[in-house]
This record gives structure tokens, C-alpha cells and sequence, in this order.
């Protein structure tokens, strides 16, 4: 059983650049999670995708974007990048929406400068 | 906003201590509490997932306790070793498996 893996590990941008940051679910995994960790600070939820569908969402602007793919892994899109956007960003799979365990993976370290 | 803490923000123990870390949440209006081990450049690992007043959860040196009543959660090293060095990060799952986290306590178990 493979766990989660995300990619690129980290990546520099520019303010006002767009990146996409993916996600590998866990196999047998149809739930997947993305959470911001800025420095300093716990991991902050983004949203979730739940069968493809976003299925609950934090207190991100709309510029956080996502896809899930039919094999559920997933991407996460910032566009208009701004400074504060640099953190490490985890995603986190799970069974099922309501499962209470869920799978992290190492994460994916944005720079904006 | 439900406002997870965490004491103390660091600890720095000797080989052998026992330690104990706090969350405390102002709520009782979760689904489960997560405690999660999360050591540098890995991912944070799933320690324990607690649902009920008077949960004990044990897995082998390390255990945790929760009370919903009063609102908080204790995790227990017994005996530390310095493989146990990591940050310790506590999340409510409020719904819909969103986790919201304190912000850890990192501890240093030194040889």
C-alpha cells in the first residue's frame, strides 16, 4: 500500500505567478484534504474533494482552487500568488469523508517572493 | 472560530524523562480528537484518534488521555527516547474531516 505523495517537494515563485501542487491519494482512498501551514502557525484547512467534488471549504479566497481526478488524486491552484501565500502545504487522504483517520503526506514548500 | 491550544510550545527533556503535553479546546462540539507525531521534512504520522469523555488511547510509551467535559487532552511519554523528538500537533475534527490544529509542541529528547 503506497502513501500519500505530493510534488513538486517545493518551488519558488513570484507574486502574482500561479502554481499547481499535487497530490497522490492512498490507495483505496477517495477523500482527499489540503491544509496551509504558514510559519509559526498549525496547518489551516482549505477544502476538501470528495468523488471529484469540493466537499467543504476553509476561510481561503476564492484564487485557492481544485481538482480531484477520477483516480483521486487532486491538485491545488493559487493564482495571483501574494506573499503571505508561502507556507508548506499539506494534503491528507482518507477513506471516506466521514472516516476519522486521515493519511498525510510531507508536503510541498512554497516560496513567493 | 474554534481556537485549539497547545502547551508548552517547546520542551527539552533528557533520555528517560516522562513527559506530558496539553490541548485545550473551548468546545465539546467535535467529532474526534486527533493527536498527530510529525518529525522534521516527514509527514505528520496518526498517533491516536479520540472520540469519547474518558477516551485512554496507548501505544506502547506513549498514551493520551481526553476529557470533553473540562475540554482538554493530555499525551503522555513515558520514559523518553530521543527518536521521540518530533513535533506533537493535536486537530478537532469538526465535520466533513475538517481538522483544525493547535500549533504543537516540539520536543527535544536529548541523550
Amino acid at each position: 500500500e503506497t502513501g500519500v505523495t505530493q510534488s513538486p517537494t517545493h518551488l519558488i515563485k513570484t507574486r502574482g505567478q500561479q502554481v499547481t501542487l499535487r497530490c497522490s491519494s492512498q490507495s483505496g482512498h477517495n477523500t482527499v484534504s489540503w491544509y496551509q501551514q504558514a510559519l509559526g502557525q498549525g496547518p489551516q484547512f482549505i477544502f476538501q474533494y470528495y468523488r471529484e467534488e469540493e466537499n467543504g471549504r476553509g476561510n481561503f479566497p476564492p484564487r485557492f482552487s481544485g481538482l480531484q481526478f477520477p483516480n483521486y488524486s487532486s491538485e491545488l491552484n493559487v493564482n495571483a500568488l501574494e506573499l503571505d501565500d508561502s507556507a508548506l502545504y499539506l494534503c491528507a487522504s482518507s477513506r471516506a469523508s466521514g472516516d476519522n483517520e486521515q493519511f498525510f503526506g510531507p508536503g510541498t514548500r512554497l516560496t513567493v517572493l | 472560530i474554534l481556537n485549539v491550544e497547545q502547551s508548552p510550545q517547546s520542551l527539552h527533556v533528557q533520555e528517560g524523562d516522562s513527559t506530558n503535553f496539553t490541548c485545550s479546546f473551548p468546545s465539546s462540539n467535535f467529532y474526534a480528537l486527533h493527536w498527530y507525531r510529525w518529525e522534521t521534512a516527514k509527514s505528520p504520522e496518526a498517533l491516536f484518534v479520540m472520540t469519547l469523555n474518558g477516551d485512554e488511547k496507548k501505544k506502547g510509551r506513549i498514551s493520551a488521555t481526553l476529557n470533553t467535559k473540562e475540554g482538554y487532552s493530555y499525551l503522555y511519554i513515558k520514559g523518553s527516547q530521543p527518536e521521540d523528538s518530533a513535533t506533537y500537533l493535536c486537530a478537532l475534527n469538526t465535520g466533513f474531516q475538517k481538522l483544525v490544529f493547535g500549533t504543537g509542541t516540539r520536543l527535544l529528547v536529548s541523550p
